[in-house]
């Protein structure tokens, strides 16, 4: 129930195209939904994140969707550059009681020039 | 400068020997954290502190050890016990309660032979 399920493990995307990357949770606790950027040998970076309250949240080229009666999020990279070829996780956590995240195992994305 | 000091960024021990790897923030943040991450995988939880002189394990706690006597300190010790140590350490830090954001420094990579 505490895991966090991600899909693909990776995906390579031509230069100005669409990447989706897709999270599945079981526990309806979770209440943050947090997706971070990881460039080769650093640390990863918060790229965007989501609450329950709201189905969708854009930053820029990025937007996450999030659909409560699926336990499914996805994160949408439009118009898609080679810049960001990275490995891309999704997590969630539980604020009220601790503020560990639960992360996915990651996705390895490479945009195609 | 704010952020997240982790040093060294190449660590190389002999089989047998324990190895202390730093973790330092001026973010004045509460919480810290250690993750290992192994080539292609997520990030694994190996403790946590969210108070000065408190902590927890994580989910893969054996074979390690912290301490936690300074708010912006908390070092990881990987002891000889830990059966496979080879990995990218990252230390992280977040504030106490919401947005729940964890900032991740850049990482150690141990390797021992």
């Amino acid at each position: 129930q505490q895991q966090v399920k991600q899909s693909p493990q990776s995906l390579i995307v031509q230069k100005g195209g669409i990447s989706i990357i897709n999270c599945a949770y079981e526990n309806t606790a979770f209440d943050y939904f947090p997706w971070y950027q990881q460039f080769p040998g650093k640390g990863p970076a918060l790229l965007i994140a989501i609450r329950p309250d709201v189905s969708e949240k854009k930053e820029g080229r990025f937007t996450i969707s999030f659909n409560k009666s699926a336990k499914q999020f996805s994160l949408h990279i439009m118009d898609s550059q080679p810049g960001d070829s990275a490995t891309y996780f999704c997590a969630a956590s539980i604020g009220h009681s601790n503020y560990q995240l639960i992360w996915g195992a990651g996705t390895k994305l490479i945009i195609k020039p | 400068d704010g952020g997240i000091t982790q040093s060294p960024k190449y660590l190389f021990r002999k089989e047998g020997q324990n190895v202390t790897l730093s973790c330092e923030q001026n973010l004045n943040h509460d919480a810290m954290y250690w993750y290992r991450q192994d080539p292609g995988q997520g990030l694994r939880l190996i403790y946590y502190s969210q108070i000065v002189n408190d902590f927890q394990k994580g989910d893969i706690a054996e074979g390690y050890s912290v301490s936690r006597e300074k708010k912006e300190s908390f070092p990881l010790t990987v002891t000889s016990a830990q059966k496979n140590p080879t990995a990218f350490y990252l230390c992280a830090t977040s504030v106490k309660g919401p947005p729940y954001e964890q900032y991740f420094g850049p990482g150690t990579r141990l390797t021992v032979t």
